[in-house]
């Protein structure tokens, strides 16, 4: 069965360390997306992007960088951790051809920066 | 921009009582509007959604919504809840043409379903 899949599930790091969570899906989607998830906020957009070698910002993109290199990774890059970015992190994608672009998430990534 | 309001962030309701999630919505044009569910340690789930037709949407596990647009709204109503359904629920608009369509979600709404 196609699924999408986050590694690690868990993650502690300290403040400066450059970190990088994984997303992974076998769906063969065109679009994924990176959100995070913070108590009385929801789910953030962090990045996103609509193909291979396409990326673009969303609301809280400040300290997070994307690439996109094939259709299946989308790895999220946080390059100088901070104590505001620990979160849960939701990676999800969707198929564009389909009429309401419905969205398929990941387990999540819980990140701790000390 | 569009944005989701849910109104209540704590909602507990006795198992087999009725429940209402409420979600507001703005937007100018025409949305695609969701429910997902979140499970404890889990990844979301989408639970129903409202594309176009039939204002009143259903889920498989007998979860409701109807769409409003007069009012702006898409609540999410069980008639009778069980201990099973306690899980985090986000209410989600999308907007857009194409292959450009993105989430917005709302703030989320805990059901707790006490015994």
């Amino acid at each position: 069965d196609a699924e999408i899949t986050q590694s690690p599930r868990h993650k502690i790091t300290e403040t400066g360390r450059q970190v990088t969570l994984a997303c992974h899906q076998t769906w063969n989607h065109n679009n994924m997306f990176w959100y995070r998830q913070d108590l009385g906020h929801g789910l953030r957009l962090i990045h996103y992007s609509y193909g291979v070698q396409d990326t673009n910002k969303g609301e809280v993109s400040d300290g997070y960088s994307v690439s996109r290199s094939n259709t299946e990774d989308l790895p999220l890059t946080l390059e100088s951790a901070a104590s505001s970015q620990t979160s849960v992190y939701f990676c999800a994608s969707s198929d564009p051809q389909t009429i309401n672009n419905e969205q398929f998430f990941g387990p999540g990534t819980r990140l701790t920066v000390l | 921009a569009q944005s989701v309001t849910q109104l209540d962030s704590q909602v507990p309701v006795f198992e087999e009582a009725p429940v209402e999630l409420r979600c507001n919505y703005s937007s100018s044009v025409s949305v695609y509007l969701f429910w997902y569910v979140q499970y404890p340690n889990q990844g979301l789930q989408l639970l129903l959604k409202y594309l176009s037709g039939s204002t009143l949407v259903e889920s498989i596990n007998g979860f409701e919504a109807e769409f409003n647009k007069s009012q702006t709204s898409f609540h999410l109503r069980k008639p009778s809840v069980h201990i099973s359904d306690t899980a985090e629920y986000f209410c989600a608009v999308s907007l857009g043409s194409g292959s450009a369509r993105q989430l917005t979600f709302g703030s989320g709404t805990q059901l707790t379903v006490l015994p």
